[in-house]
């Protein structure tokens, strides 16, 4: 149990266009969803915290306005780099959590290799 | 801020040994959870702890969170090659987790 789903699993795009991601928790329901960027070698970083219905809260140094975030139901989030340059290049992986009062326990998506030409 | 550093951040080590990775902070978790994580893919929950003090434990892994809940470890008994990855701990804090970089653990035959 508790899976959760990302697509796509990579995608190259060029500097400028859009790119979306979609994050799926396949056979719970995810009261919040987050979502984190890894550089190589380093660890996770936390980016936004999204409950369903309501605006995401995005980390100190998070655009708001270039990582939208989206979670219009209780199994999907979606996450739109917009205008992306070579520096958004990075493995972004989002994590979801089924217990609001306890969302330290999170399950995490296989993650989605965005890499920006 | 917040942080968690492990070490060793590198572990080499044969097949059949036993293995120690520590997690530790000046900060108070309100759990501790531990992670497994292969190149390329998410990390794979392997433990949370709650308890100052608890000890869970997982076939050949032992997970035990500090009384103060301010720091963790994860024992491997008779390490196998199946066992190599990156391991991260992770302290969770008023709702959100904090990450160490992890210990990238390697288990030869």
């Amino acid at each position: 149990g508790a899976v959760v789903s990302q697509h796509p699993s990579w995608v190259i795009c060029k500097s400028g266009t859009s790119v979306k991601i979609e994050c799926r928790s396949l056979d719970f329901q995810a009261t919040t969803m987050f979502w984190y960027r890894q550089f190589p070698k380093q660890s996770l970083m936390l980016m936004a915290t999204s409950n369903e219905g309501s605006k995401a809260t995005y980390e100190q140094g998070v655009e708001k306005d270039k990582f939208l975030i989206n979670h219009a139901s209780l199994t999907l989030s979606t996450l739109t780099v917009t205008s992306a340059h070579p520096e958004d290049s990075s493995f972004y992986i989002c994590s979801a959590s089924f217990n609001r009062e306890f969302r330290d326990t999170q399950y995490f998506g296989p993650g989605t290799r965005l890499t920006v030409l | 801020t917040q942080l968690l550093e492990q070490s060793p951040q590198f572990l080499s080590i044969q097949e059949g040994e036993n293995l120690t990775v520590y997690c530790n902070s000046s900060s108070v978790f309100s759990s501790l959870q531990w992670y497994r994580q292969e190149p390329g893919e998410g990390p794979v929950l392997l433990v949370t702890v709650v308890t100052g003090g608890e000890v869970k434990k997982l076939k050949r892994l032992t997970f035990q969170f500090g009384d103060a809940r301010k720091d963790s470890s994860l024992h491997i008994t008779a390490a196998q090659t199946g066992d190599t990855g990156l391991y991260l701990c992770a302290g969770g804090s008023q709702g959100n987790l904090i990450f160490g970089k992890g210990t990238k653990l390697s288990v030869k035959p």
